[in-house]
């Protein structure tokens, strides 16, 4: 079936500092992918989503390229802020068929000031 | 626009006991999915309502059931909790084409003592 799979955590970061978080996705065809970000104590806010190959999805300094070949959607930063800290979830949706989002397990994030 | 509304946002029951958790989408969506997060197993798909018809399931026993209504408001109901029913309980809604972006609401935390 489908899944996805995210680098372990957590990951603490100084502020300033470049992140990148690990995301590949295994499914049948091509789905539609997303980050979705969880701050403490709340729901989940989507963060940015691509769907289709090459696509790069962006939001918030965030970035993500949808590539096909190496079945990826790394999630990436420039310049990290303390307000980022939360969880990081990388999800897919295939585009064709009654199918639901499928999650990874999180990544937390902590920035250090 | 006004985002996915949940209610109520905490509850404590104790074992044995039903609930009843209410989701409003986005106006104009149509399709309505339940999650549940819990750390051990990350979020898991519960079942999504169209038009007032369950189209979709995940692997969760009977006492978990939902329902939709006309005004695509819907709810989900947990009857007998058990203490591994303990959770966030999120509702995510999307326009009726498959594979759109859902959009969740705060959740709901359950409790069960």
């Amino acid at each position: 079936g489908d899944s996805v799979t995210q680098m372990e955590g957590p990951v603490t970061l100084s502020e300033e500092a470049f992140l990148t978080i690990n995301c590949t996705y295994t499914a049948t065809g091509y789905p539609s992918l997303f980050w979705y970000v969880q701050y403490p104590g709340e729901g989940l806010q989507l963060l940015l989503k691509a769907t289709k190959a090459d696509d790069k999805g962006s939001n918030k300094g965030f970035e993500a390229t949808y590539r096909k070949e190496t079945t990826s959607f790394h999630l990436e930063k420039g310049s990290v802020q303390v307000s980022d800290s939360a969880v990081y979830f990388c999800a897919l949706i295939r585009n064709s068929g009654n199918t639901p989002l499928v999650f990874g397990k999180g990544t937390r994030l902590s920035v250090i000031a | 626009k006004a985002g996915v509304t949940q209610t109520p946002r905490y509850l404590i029951k104790t074992r044995g006991q039903q609930v009843t958790l209410s989701c409003s989408p986005i106006s104009g969506h149509r399709s309505v999915s339940w999650y549940q997060q819990t750390p051990g197993q990350g979020l898991q798909f519960l079942f999504e309502y169209f038009s007032e018809t369950q189209r979709n399931k995940g692997n969760f026993p009977g006492r978990f059931s939902g329902r939709q209504f006309s005004n695509s408001r819907s709810e989900m109901n947990v009857s007998t909790l058990e203490l591994g029913d303990s959770a966030l309980y999120l509702c995510a809604s999307s326009n009726s084409a498959y594979g759109e972006t859902q959009y969740f609401g705060p959740g709901t935390r359950l409790l069960v003592l």
